[in-house]
């Protein structure tokens, strides 16, 4: 069965430091990957997504993932974090049949 | 702003009670979805329909039903309400059929099951 696994369920950094997000997904075909953000008291907004083609892939707001099929991850990273990415990141896995299955999520905070 | 509207917000109720959340899609959108999010259990999807059809079956419980109307838009019924279902429930639209399209999510109907 498809399943996320997002090792982390939260992170703190320090406000300009960088940031990786792990995720790890179970799938037998290439699957299509996403990250979306929730903001407190807000639906989820997609940051980046992965099809086919060049493994590294930019979203908004300055993030990037990058897809390793060897080792079924797709980790979400940004260079220097600010404090409104305060939130919580979704890894998402969409597998070519009609459903898209969520990770637990990551709480990311962000300290002064 | 998605374009995905949920009503109502907030919604509190007694157990055993009979509610109805209600998910207007984006406009063009052919998919709708639908995602409990509990903090122990996470964003758990539940259904979907594409034009009108139920197209996928998650963790839905037998207690709770769906359907998705000509205009599109679609409707979650809780019935039997039990404490455990106390959860923020998303409606999603995406203009695909699979699960390969980008899902643009409402805000969330955030019940409250006493």
């Amino acid at each position: 069965a498809q399943s996320v696994t997002q090792p982390d369920i939260h992170i703190t950094v320090s406000e300009g430091a960088s940031l990786e997000l792990r995720c790890n997904y179970s799938y037998g075909a290439t699957p299509y990957l996403f990250w979306y953000v929730q903001s407190p008291g807000q639906g989820l907004q997609l940051l980046l997504k992965y099809f086919s083609g060049d493994t590294l892939v930019q979203g908004i707001k300055g993030f990037e993932a990058e897809f390793k099929r060897s080792q079924s991850s797709f980790n979400l990273r940004k260079p220097s974090v600010h404090w409104s990415d305060a939130a919580e990141y979704f890894c998402a896995v969409g597998t070519g049949g009609f459903k898209t299955i969520f990770g637990a999520g990551t709480r990311l905070f962000v300290k002064a | 702003d998605s374009g995905v509207t949920q009503t109502p917000k907030h919604l509190i109720t007694a157990t055993g009670q009979r509610v109805t959340l209600r998910c207007s899609p984006r406009s063009g959108d052919l998919s709708v979805y639908w995602y409990q999010q509990s903090l122990d259990q996470g964003l758990q999807f539940l259904i979907q329909y594409y034009n009108g059809e139920e197209r996928a079956k998650g963790n839905i419980l037998e207690r709770f039903s769906a359907q998705q109307f000509p205009d599109l838009h679609s409707e979650l019924n809780l019935s039997s309400l039990e404490l455990g279902d106390s959860a923020l429930y998303f409606c999603a639209s995406s203009a695909l059929a699979g699960g390969d399209g980008e899902l643009f999510f409402g805000e969330g109907s955030r019940l409250t099951v006493l």
